[in-house]
């Protein structure tokens, strides 16, 4: 079975501060990670995903995420952040064929002014 | 191109009562999922449609859910008779054939009283 943690329920910091949102997951098959944001009031909008290739991926918004294999974490981190970035993000895994994902329980990004 | 739509955004019934949600997937989307975030926690899979049949059901939590897919376009996801425990946001997502990223709906939030 796969499962999604996301240590830190809320995470306040200053607009133009770096931030870093933690996301690990367990799983003893190869997965695929993503990232999800939702807005107030709106749906759940795809940050960046991992599928193969370069641990390293960068999404929209300035946000990139690295993945750790061996410390089987995929933190999400932006060097500067806005006031509209204020948010709350899902990390989230996919089983291989992708039929089903598995979520963390979200961290809500509050940035001030 | 439209998003992922769903009807109502929000619900309140009484326990005992009948509620169907209503999911338009993205046009040319055979793939279709239920997910439900039940008070802040994460959001959990209910199931999962290919068309118009069901793939995968594994997350219903009982059989007072009954989730359709008529024809393989829009779904219903009725709950009959409503619970407590039942309230929380049903979440919609679709994806294309062989597509990897699940596109969601804003959501329905359901409150039983």
């Amino acid at each position: 079975a796969q499962s999604v943690t996301q240590l830190d329920s809320q995470v306040p910091v200053f607009e133009e501060a770096p931030v870093e949102l933690r996301c690990n997951y367990s799983s003893s098959v190869s997965v695929y990670l993503f990232w999800y944001v939702q807005y107030p009031n709106q749906g759940l909008q795809l940050l960046l995903k991992y599928l193969s290739g370069s641990t390293l991926v960068k999404g929209i918004n300035g946000f990139e995420a690295e993945f750790n294999k061996s410390q089987t974490s995929f933190h999400l981190r932006k060097p500067s952040v806005h006031i509209s970035d204020t948010a709350e993000y899902f990390c989230a895994v996919s089983s291989y064929n992708f039929n089903k994902f598995y979520f963390g329980s979200g961290t809500k990004l509050n940035v001030k002014p | 191109e439209a998003g992922v739509t769903q009807f109502p955004s929000h619900s309140v019934i009484e326990k005992g009562q009948t509620v169907t949600l209503r999911c338009d997937p993205i046009s040319g989307h055979d793939n279709l999922y239920w997910y439900r975030r039940v008070m802040g926690k994460e959001i959990k899979f209910l199931l999962h449609f290919v068309k118009e049949s069901k793939q995968d059901e594994s997350g219903m939590p009982n059989n007072r859910f009954l989730a359709e897919r008529t024809g393989g376009t829009y779904s219903t996801l009725k709950v009959q008779p409503a619970e407590l425990e039942d309230s929380g946001v049903y979440f919609c997502a679709s994806s294309q054939d062989t597509g990897r990223t699940q596109y969601f709906g804003p959501g329905t939030r359901l409150t039983v009283l």
